[in-house]
Order: C-alpha cells, then structure tokens, then sequence
C-alpha cells in the first residue's frame, strides 16, 4: 500500500517570499510521484512529475520539486512567490509502470496562502 | 484542444434517490479515473477503466456506487439510494496509455445530498 503525508495543511508567505512545501511518501515499490495545484472551483491542474533520472524537476509556473529517495521525500518550492500561487497543492504518488494504468494515492493537500 | 469535461457541474438531489454523473474524456485517452474530493476523506480513488481491461473497482465505498465506459470513451457514475455522507465533489480524469500515468482532470461534479 502507498500513502502520502503533506504535513502542513497551511502555509502562510507574503508575495516575493520563498515557499517550500512538503511531502512525504511510504511505498513498496518505485513509485512516478507528481505535484498538482487547485485554485477555488476548479479541477487538478499537474504542476510537474518525477518518472526517473534527475531528481531536480522544474514545472510550470516556476514551481521545481526534488526527489530524494533516502528521505522518500519530494518536496516543492518556489523561490518568489505571487499572489496568484494562492491554491491547495497536492503530492501524489502512483505505481511506477509506463504503460499500465494506475491509481493516484493523494496527500491531504496544503493551503499556500500568499498575502501582500 | 479540448480537456475533461463533466456534467452536470452542480447537481443537488434528496437523500434515497439515484443520481448519474458523466464524463467526458480527452478524445483518443485510453483511461479513465473517478475521484471524490470531501472535506473529510481529502481526495480518494473510485475506479478506473483502461482499454478492454476489467476496470479497478477498489476503491468504491459500496454496492450503491457503480460505473461504466460505453465505447471506450464517456463514463457514467452511479450512486443509488443516495445518503448524505454521499455529498462531495467528484473529480473525473483521463490519461493516455504509454504517458506514465500523467492524469489530466475535469471540472468535478459537486453532489449536495439533502
């Protein structure tokens, strides 16, 4: 069985400030791990993903996580964040297959709160 | 070129009776998932559909909850004999066979049970 743990539910950060969000997988077996973002009323939008290979990956809006297989982490940053990044992130990880379908185990989300 | 698409977006019904929610997929993804997002179980897996392959129903709560793809393509969930604890968003996504599992997500349904 695989589980995800998102320690913080909130994160508070004022605009142009770094932000780094954390996430905590148990799995055995490898696993593809992703990031998404939720702005209100809205779906899951994917941010980035680790497959393989560099464990730095960069996503969209200037959001990178790394991977770190000791520590069974992947935690997310941005080194300045906007008002617009105000959303609930979530970590997710699934089975490492490439082609079979599989199920996404997601965290329990983390509210970034940007203020001015 | 167009996303996950899901009906309605709001459906608000009476406790007991059956409610049928509907996805449309990215044109040409070979699987299907349903999720449901509630306040307090956070985002959880309810099934998924790939190809011609018997679909995963591990994750659905109970008998009252069941699904179809006709045709390989739109899906339908069912909740029969609907409860409060039924109330949630239900999130629908697709993903393409080869594409290492990168799920691409609809709107959600909002389901109100009163």
């Amino acid at each position: 069985a695989q589980s995800v743990t998102q320690l913080d539910s909130q994160v508070p950060v004022f605009e142009e400030a770094p932000v780094e969000l954390r996430c905590n997988y148990s799995s055995s077996v490898s696993v593809y791990l992703f990031w998404y973002v939720q702005y209100p009323n809205q779906g899951l939008q994917l941010l980035l993903k680790y497959l393989s290979g560099s464990t730095l990956v960069k996503g969209i809006n200037g959001f990178e996580a790394e991977f770190n297989k000791s520590q069974t982490s992947f935690h997310l940053r941005k080194p300045s964040v906007h008002i617009s990044d105000t959303a609930e992130y979530f970590c997710a990880v699934s089975d490492y297959n490439t082609g079979t379908a599989s199920k996404l185990t997601f965290g329990t989300g983390t509210r970034l709160q940007v203020t001015l | 070129g167009a996303g996950v698409s899901q009906s309605p977006s709001n459906k608000v019904t009476e406790k007991g009776k059956d409610v049928e929610l509907r996805c449309d997929p990215i044109s040409g993804h070979t699987a299907l998932y349903w999720y449901r997002q509630s306040l307090g179980q956070g985002l959880e897996f309810l099934i998924y559909f790939q190809g011609n392959s018997a679909p995963d129903k591990s994750g659905l709560p109970s008998d009252r909850f069941s699904a179809e793809r006709t045709g390989g393509s739109v899906s339908t969930l069912t909740i029969q004999r609907t409860q409060q604890e039924d109330s949630a968003v239900y999130l629908c996504a697709s993903s393409l066979y080869g594409s290492y599992n990168e799920q691409f997500f609809g709107p959600g349904t909002r389901l109100t049970v009163l």
